[in-house]
């Protein structure tokens, strides 16, 4: 069974702060490593997809690097704001199969004022 | 293009009764995914269909529930004899899948359906 795991399991950073979280994934048969936020209320929205080992992909303070051989990608927030407070998901295709998406459980980030 | 659609946003129900909701995916996708999400957990895979063929079925969704895609453009899910354990956010996503060479196939959810079975 497909395993994508996922740490912290939730984290509270103060206004300003830098932080990470970590997506673990099989390494073998890597295709695609995908990284989605999920603010309250709302739909999961795409942020990153990850397709090359050594990728580093960034949006406004949000980056995300990767590392197929090892298999874990890195989210990095810097100075973060109370508007970064969400579910931050990865999600991996299943090669095996019919290359459906497994999610991971998600880190929940609040960002205190 | 408005994004991908769900009906109902909300629906209690009482345990024993059937719901069925309803998807409309951005039109030129050809995936089409069902998920469900309780308290502290990521999405959890139920089915998709790739069109009009549903491709896929997690072992954990009981016969209880069926989906269907007809045209291979919205899709319903239907929850028979709905259970306290049925409540959950049910997700629905679509996403353009271009064969497996083909890298991306990133997924655009909708708003999700939170079912309360009383």
């Amino acid at each position: 069974i497909l395993n994508v795991e996922q740490s912290p399991q939730s984290l509270h950073v103060q206004e300003g702060d830098s932080t990470n979280f970590t997506c673990s994934f099989p390494s073998s048969n890597f295709y695609a490593l995908h990284w989605y936020r999920w603010e309250t209320a709302k739909s999961p929205e795409a942020l990153f997809v990850m397709t090359l080992n050594g990728d580093e992909k960034k949006k406004g303070r949000i980056s995300a690097t990767l590392n197929t051989k090892e298999g874990y990608s890195y989210l990095y927030i810097k100075g973060s704001q109370p508007e970064d407070s969400a579910t931050y998901l990865c999600a991996f295709p299943d090669t095996s199969g019919t290359y459906k998406y497994i999610f991971g459980t998600g880190t929940r980030l609040k960002v205190l004022a | 293009d408005t994004g991908v659609s769900q009906d109902p946003r909300h629906k209690i129900t009482k345990r024993g009764q059937n719901v069925t909701f309803r998807c409309d995916p951005i039109s030129e996708h050809n995936r089409l995914y069902w998920y469900r999400q309780t308290l502290g957990q990521g999405p959890e895979f139920l089915t998709y269909f790739q069109n009009e063929a549903q491709l896929e079925k997690s072992r954990l969704l009981s016969d209880r529930f069926s989906a269907e895609r007809p045209k291979g453009s919205f899709s319903t899910l239907e929850i028979q004899r709905t259970e306290q354990g049925d409540s959950a956010m049910y997700l629905c996503a679509s996403s353009f899948f271009g064969g497996q060479g083909a890298k991306g196939g990133t997924q655009y959810f909708g708003p999700g359906t939170r079912l309360t079975v009383l």
